[in-house]
């Protein structure tokens, strides 16, 4: 259980195009998701809190008018990374916040979508 | 605030030899800690977590931790590392800051080769 999917996988887009990456919990509901970026070999960079039906959460430092995140329903969230550029090239990961038990701090991952802005 | 550090960037190693990486944390109350492994290209996969209670917690694929409150570390084990074990190994805390979701902060990684 706690599958977290991601679509695509991979993704090579023109410069000055939009691109949209759907995270998608698949066998519970998540109302808290969260989007990661990864440079090569670098850790994880936390990019945004995603709540259902209500604003996303930005980190200091990351464009909210560049990463549109949308969180409709308990189940998937989007990231659409707006006139992108080469600059923008990264790993995305989204993750849920695991169901269930209290304290529920666990986080479930997808696989990750490589972004490649040409 | 709360913050992993993991001082080994690379770690190399023998097919069948033991393993620790190192994780030291710094959070003023006890901390929840995990233990995260990423394979080229992929997700993460979770493979030990620290709530409370037995300070030796047991993951999956033989993997173990210790929290150790006194030295605020939480080191990964393996008594016998196998060639599959080779990738990126993140430690994380749960980060506690007013006002937002229980956030994860992860340390810089260590990346695990294994010789044959």
């Amino acid at each position: 259980g706690a599958v977290v999917s991601q679509h695509p996988s991979r993704v090579i887009c023109k410069s000055g195009t939009s691109v949209k990456i759907e995270c998608r919990s698949l066998d519970f509901q998540a109302t808290t998701m969260f989007w990661y970026r990864q440079f090569p070999k670098k850790s994880l960079m936390l990019m945004a809190t995603s709540n259902e039906g209500s604003k996303a959460t930005y980190e200091q430092g990351v464009e909210k008018d560049k990463f549109l995140i949308n969180h409709a329903s308990l189940t998937l969230s989007t990231l659409t990374v707006t006139s992108a550029h080469p600059e923008d090239s990264s790993f995305y990961i989204c993750s849920a916040r695991a169901p269930g038990v209290y304290p529920s701090y666990e986080q479930y991952f997808g696989p990750g979508t490589r972004l490649t802005v040409t | 605030a709360q913050s992993v550090t993991q001082p080994d960037i690379h770690i190399t190693v023998s097919e069948g030899a033991s393993l620790e990486l190192r994780c030291n944390y710094s959070y003023g109350a006890t901390p929840y800690l995990f233990w995260y492994v990423q394979s080229p290209g992929q997700g993460l996969q979770l493979l030990l977590k620290y709530f409370s209670g037995d300070t030796l917690v047991q993951g999956i694929k033989g993997f173990e931790a210790e929290f150790k409150r006194s030295q605020s570390s939480f080191n990964l084990r393996k008594p016998s590392v196998h060639w599959s074990d080779a990738a990126e190994y993140f430690c994380a805390v749960v980060a506690f800051r007013t006002g937002s979701a229980r956030q994860l902060t992860f340390g810089s990684g260590t990346q695990l080769t294994v010789l044959p």
